[in-house]
This record gives structure tokens, C-alpha cells and sequence, in this order.
């Protein structure tokens, strides 16, 4: 069945530095993934829609120009943290489906820790 | 705006015991439904789903079912084993809408013990 890779699983990084996070479809093609940022033992926010080949869509309140989107190809979204902070330790999660009415399949998530 | 509550956990049982986990909606129109499941440091699965209304979503020994008069999409499981341990998600979606886009509820914690 239909796969979403995210990578990496974890990262530990110090504050300042700039992370990123890639999320790919393996077996279908996705003009649209989306991020999520998941706190613990809550639900998941959507940060953002990422159009393949066009601008990211943020929800409001979400930081466009601290979590860098990128969706170079039907099958990899890119989100970057830039400039990481230690509240912006989380645990980020992307979808993505082959359209509107198609599953949605999720990616194993990264956990973030910024010391 | 579409909102989802889900019952609160954590829920705790026993190998083998009935459960329900009670999900309701408000939402504009017929939403699509669906029930995702996630086991730690994991992303979602999606564990079933109902796009009408009195249709019944199953997979894996869960069902639910899509109740329009009720606004509601309990999940429910006969007999629950260990290995069920996790958190669950209700979530909708409006029609025509990327799933991606769903609202979800804020999770149940199960946690079936021997």
C-alpha cells in the first residue's frame, strides 16, 4: 500500500541551528502534503498545506518564515525549523494523499529537541 | 467551524473487554469520518472510515458507525487485545476536501493490560 517516509526519526539540535525534516511519498504521487506539529498528549495542529510546486499555505499563527516549506516534486515536502529554539521541541508529522477523497497517509513523525 | 470531541482518557481494560470510545461532530453538510490510530513515537494510521451517513467503517476487529441524527462516530471492538494499546483519533473532513485538511479530535489513550 500507499508509504509516507519522513526522515529523520529524531534530532536533537542546539539553539540557533536550522533543521530539516523531509517527508516523501514512495509509491504515489502528492501535489498536496501537509505538516503537523503534535504536542504531548494532544491533538495534531495543522502548520501548514504544502503545494507542490507553488507557495506553502500556513495556518494562522504559524511562523512562515520560521518553518521553511519546500515541495520541489510530487514526491518530497521539505520542512525546515530555522533559527530552532527549545519551545519549538515537538513532535512533527506530514501527510499526504493522491487527491481530495483519497487516504491520507501519515509519516512515522520526527521528534525535535532543541537544547 | 467543524469541531470533534472525542471522550476523554486515558482508558484502561483488561485483555479481552469491550470497548467504546465516543466521538461526536459538528460539522456543515455530510462529512466524511474517519478513526486513525496511533502507536507510539509513530505517525497516524488510519483505522477506518464513513463517508455517509449510517454507513459502518471496520477494520481489525473495530467498527463504527457514521450517525447523522446523532452527530456521532463511537468506535467500538468486542474484545480488545494488548497489542490495541494506543491512542486513537476521531477526525472529519469535509466533502471534497483533501483529508489532510480534517479536523481532529484530541485523542483517546487505550491501554489493555493481560
Amino acid at each position: 500500500g500507499a508509504v509516507v517516509s519522513q526522515h529523520p526519526s529524531w534530532v536533537i539540535c542546539k539553539s540557533g541551528t536550522s533543521v530539516k525534516i523531509e517527508c516523501r511519498s514512495l509509491d504515489f504521487q502528492a501535489t498536496t502534503m501537509f505538516w503537523y506539529r503534535q504536542f504531548p498528549k494532544q491533538s495534531l495542529m495543522l502548520m501548514a498545506t504544502s503545494n507542490e510546486g507553488s507557495k506553502a499555505t500556513y495556518e494562522q499563527g504559524v511562523e512562515k518564515d520560521k518553518f521553511l516549506i519546500n515541495h520541489a516534486s510530487l514526491t518530497l515536502s521539505t520542512l525546515t525549523v530555522t533559527s530552532a529554539h527549545p519551545e519549538d521541541s515537538s513532535f512533527y508529522i506530514c501527510s499526504a494523499s493522491a487527491g481530495n477523497n483519497s487516504p491520507l497517509h501519515f509519516g512515522n513523525g520526527t521528534r525535535l529537541t532543541v537544547t | 467551524g467543524d469541531s470533534v470531541t472525542q471522550m476523554e482518557g486515558p482508558v484502561t481494560l483488561s485483555e479481552e473487554a469491550f470497548l467504546t470510545i465516543n466521538c461526536t461532530y459538528t460539522a456543515t453538510g455530510y462529512p466524511s469520518l474517519f478513526w486513525y490510530v496511533q502507536y507510539p513515537g509513530e505517525g497516524l494510521q488510519l483505522l477506518l472510515k464513513a463517508t455517509k451517513a449510517d454507513d459502518k467503517g471496520s477494520n481489525k476487529g473495530f467498527e463504527a458507525t457514521y450517525r447523522k441524527e446523532t452527530t456521532s462516530f463511537h468506535l467500538e471492538k468486542g474484545s480488545v487485545q494488548v497489542s490495541d494499546s494506543a491512542v486513537y483519533f476521531c477526525a472529519l473532513s469535509p466533502p471534497n476536501t483533501n483529508a489532510g485538511k480534517s479536523t481532529f479530535g484530541d485523542g483517546t489513550t487505550l491501554t489493555v493490560k493481560p
